[in-house]
């Protein structure tokens, strides 16, 4: 069973550019959910999709913004990059929102803003 | 809302020795689930342990097990039998019932491991 897979795995981008990063989960996943991770704050959770609907979402300015697909895949948008915005974004999966079980990590996108 | 500390951001255990990971966590809530993730090098993030907050007896699995003290609010890895393959960042979390899959990290502990 194929994992997390993420897209692009690197990256680097200039201030005020825009970004779009891309996410499939564990086939029969219908939850993604976004975490941004750096040195400073850790990781820190972004938002949350179930049926091409966005659940939840975390203490991000409106510069960060996503959707998923009918198929599950999800995409993150950051609009007019800033370098505090340099960070590993991780997408995870799971079965469902309410579900009790863990969340599946993909490997990652290594976002770096100049 | 919940917060997740790990007071310990290095660690560092002989081969074939125990050690332990803190974790403490702040909730109002009742019922909950706390996690054990791992991140090595490569980065994925998998999965250690798992403990729900209303079962009494600590989970374990293989070499990990958990010390799991609800009215301490406490949680940590102990692990056994250390091998080289343990070290990685080790990162605690917390996830609400009623939040979906918002959940709460601690900062991490990296483990080093010498042979």
């Amino acid at each position: 069973k194929a994992g997390v897979t993420q897209t692009p795995r690197y990256l680097i981008k200039t201030r005020g550019q825009q970004v779009t990063l891309s996410c499939s989960p564990i086939s029969g996943h219908r939850s993604v959910s976004w975490y941004q991770q750096t040195p400073g704050q850790g990781l820190q959770f972004l938002f949350e999709y179930f049926s091409e609907t966005q659940r939840n979402k975390g203490n991000f300015p409106g510069r960060f913004s996503g959707r998923q697909f009918s198929n599950s895949r999800s995409e993150m948008n950051v609009s007019t990059l800033e370098l505090g915005d340099s960070a590993l974004y991780l997408c995870a999966s799971s079965l469902g929102p309410a579900s009790t079980g863990e969340l599946f990590f993909g490997e990652g996108s290594r976002l770096t803003v100049l | 809302a919940q917060t997740v500390t790990q007071s310990q951001p290095e660690m560092s255990v002989q081969e074939a020795e125990t050690v332990t990971l803190s974790c403490t966590y702040d909730t109002s809530e009742s019922d909950y689930y706390l996690f054990w993730y791992k991140q090595p090098p490569s980065r994925q993030m998998i999965l250690v342990i798992r403990q729900e907050a209303y079962k009494q007896q600590n989970a374990t699995e293989n070499r990990f097990s958990v010390n799991f003290q609800k009215a301490a609010k406490s949680f940590s890895l102990k692990i056994s039998d250390s091998q080289l393959g343990d070290a990685a960042m080790y990162f605690c979390a917390y996830r609400s019932p009623y939040n979906n899959n918002d959940m709460r990290f601690g900062a991490g502990t990296r483990l080093t491991v010498k042979p």
